[in-house]
């Protein structure tokens, strides 16, 4: 059972917009910044947002992070194929003195 | 660019001791802390270990803590990760990340490509 929570999965068709979310507690995503990762299948975690919703370059705009409260979330607009990957939310967490990621979400362009 | 190397993966027996290696460069190693995750064949993302710039702090996973010890030679930009006392559960992939800020946070920044280690009788 991870600390932050994620969908198990999530899918679109090419062109759609899909938002992944990422629910945590005052101890985690309500007290600092959230960082989203994208692993493609056989790959190394790459950043993909950091602090809630910078994005590193390289990374295209169609992909946007935002914060409220005690969630976050992915958004990722004008879906394509090579956007199938595992997708995952993570934040220091002040009360375990430990990173904690969420499970991940499987995202399928259909 | 950036390149982060993991070494010393292997198939070990339960209860026996592995060392894994991380080799840093196209960056200043000294300046940034580095962390240890891991990931089970077929599994999510679990963050292991994290060690401050000198050294001088350390955090570990409730499920590594008093076995595991991560270390760093600033003079080599090395980073390493002692696991004793292995246990089938503990067989994953590893990888080794280093630690950028921005504002009053920070993140995972960038990802060597990770080393298998398993624990099999």
């Amino acid at each position: 059972q991870s600390v932050l929570t994620q969908p198990p999965s999530a899918s679109g068709t090419p062109g759609q917009r899909v938002t992944i979310s990422c629910s945590g507690s005052s101890s985690n995503i309500g007290g600092t910044t959230v960082n989203w990762y994208q692993q493609l299948p056989g790959t190394a975690p790459k950043l993909l947002i950091y602090s809630n919703n910078q994005r590193p370059s390289g990374v295209p705009d169609r992909f946007s992070g935002s914060k409220s409260g005690t969630s976050a979330s992915l958004a990722i607009s004008g879906l394509q194929s090579e956007d199938e990957a595992d997708y995952y939310c993570a934040a220091w967490d002040n009360s375990l003195n430990a990173w904690v990621f969420g499970g991940g979400t499987k995202l399928t362009v259909l | 660019q950036v390149q982060l190397v993991e070494s010393g993966g292997g198939v070990v027996q339960p209860g026996r001791s592995l060392r894994l290696s991380c080799a840093a460069s196209g960056f200043t190693f000294s300046s940034y802390g580095m962390h240890w995750v891991r990931q089970a064949p077929g599994k999510g993302l679990e963050w292991v270990a994290i060690i401050s710039s000198d050294g001088s702090n350390k955090f570990y996973a409730d499920s590594v803590k008093g076995r595991f010890t991560i270390s760093r030679d600033n003079s080599k930009n090395t980073l390493y990760l002692q696991m004793n006392s292995l246990r089938a559960e503990d067989t994953a992939v590893y990888y080794c990340a280093n630690e950028n800020y921005y504002g009053s946070g920070s993140y995972l920044d960038y990802w060597g490509q990770g080393t298998l280690v398993t624990v099999s009788s």
